[in-house]
């Protein structure tokens, strides 16, 4: 079975700079999908951002970045120019192109606070 | 259009009592998700549904924990003689299965915070 790991409970950034949140994972799987939700005090979970593991090119979204390392399997989510917005709990999930489901696996969280 | 709803958003009740979660999905998606979040811990999946199939309950923790999704819309689950233990966010997903696509977004409602006194 996959497992994710996020290894920071809890990060903090000043307002404007840039944080990155760090996720791995463990599978023997070669191809798979990876994403990262944001959960706001609201609880709704929002997809930020997500990444093919075939594609070795890092997603972007607009402000949000990835740092995928296949080989290191590991799927860090880069934050530029911080907004008071961005204060949420952030997941890494995990999806199993054999998933037929298309459940996703979740790693524990990273309270991310942002200070003005 | 509207998003998925969750009732109640907040829900208490004595240990030993049953429990029922409403969820109702974006309207015309085939799959629907429950999971639970547990205090500090991220999301493990419980049941899924899609289309008329049987649903896929393998994660489900106990034979207290049902779920049943009628019409192919709105689902719930059902938790029986409750623990405190069973004292989480009960979240709900649906996504809409695009041809040709293997990924498939899932959209997440509220939840509904269960706390079992």
């Amino acid at each position: 079975a996959q497992t994710v790991t996020q290894s920071q409970p809890e990060m903090s950034v000043q307002e404007a700079e840039t944080v990155t949140l760090s996720c791995t994972y463990d599978t023997s799987e070669s191809d798979y999908y990876l994403f990262w939700y944001k959960q706001p005090p609201s609880r709704q979970m929002i997809l930020v951002i997500r990444q093919e593991a075939y594609k070795q090119q890092n997603a972007t979204e607009n402000r949000f970045s990835v740092n995928f390392q296949k080989a290191a399997k590991s799927f860090s989510l880069k934050i530029s120019d911080s907004q008071l917005g961005d204060a949420a709990m952030y997941f890494c999930a995990y999806r199993s192109p054999n998933n037929a489901g298309n459940m996703l696996t979740f790693g524990g969280g990273t309270r991310l606070m942002v200070k003005p | 259009g509207a998003g998925v709803s969750q009732s109640p958003s907040n829900k208490v009740t004595e240990k030993g009592k049953d429990v029922e979660l409403r969820c109702d999905p974006i309207s015309g998606h085939t799959a629907l998700y429950w999971y639970r979040q547990s205090l500090g811990q991220g999301l493990e999946f419980l049941i899924y549904f899609q289309g008329n199939s049987a649903p896929d309950k393998s994660g489900l923790p106990s034979d207290r924990f049902s779920a049943e999704r009628t019409g192919g819309s709105v689902s719930t689950l059902t938790i029986q003689r409750t623990q405190q233990e069973d004292s989480a966010v009960y979240l709900c997903a649906s996504s809409l299965r695009l041809a040709g696509s293997l990924i498939y977004e899932q959209y997440f409602g509220p939840g509904t915070r269960l706390t079992v006194t």
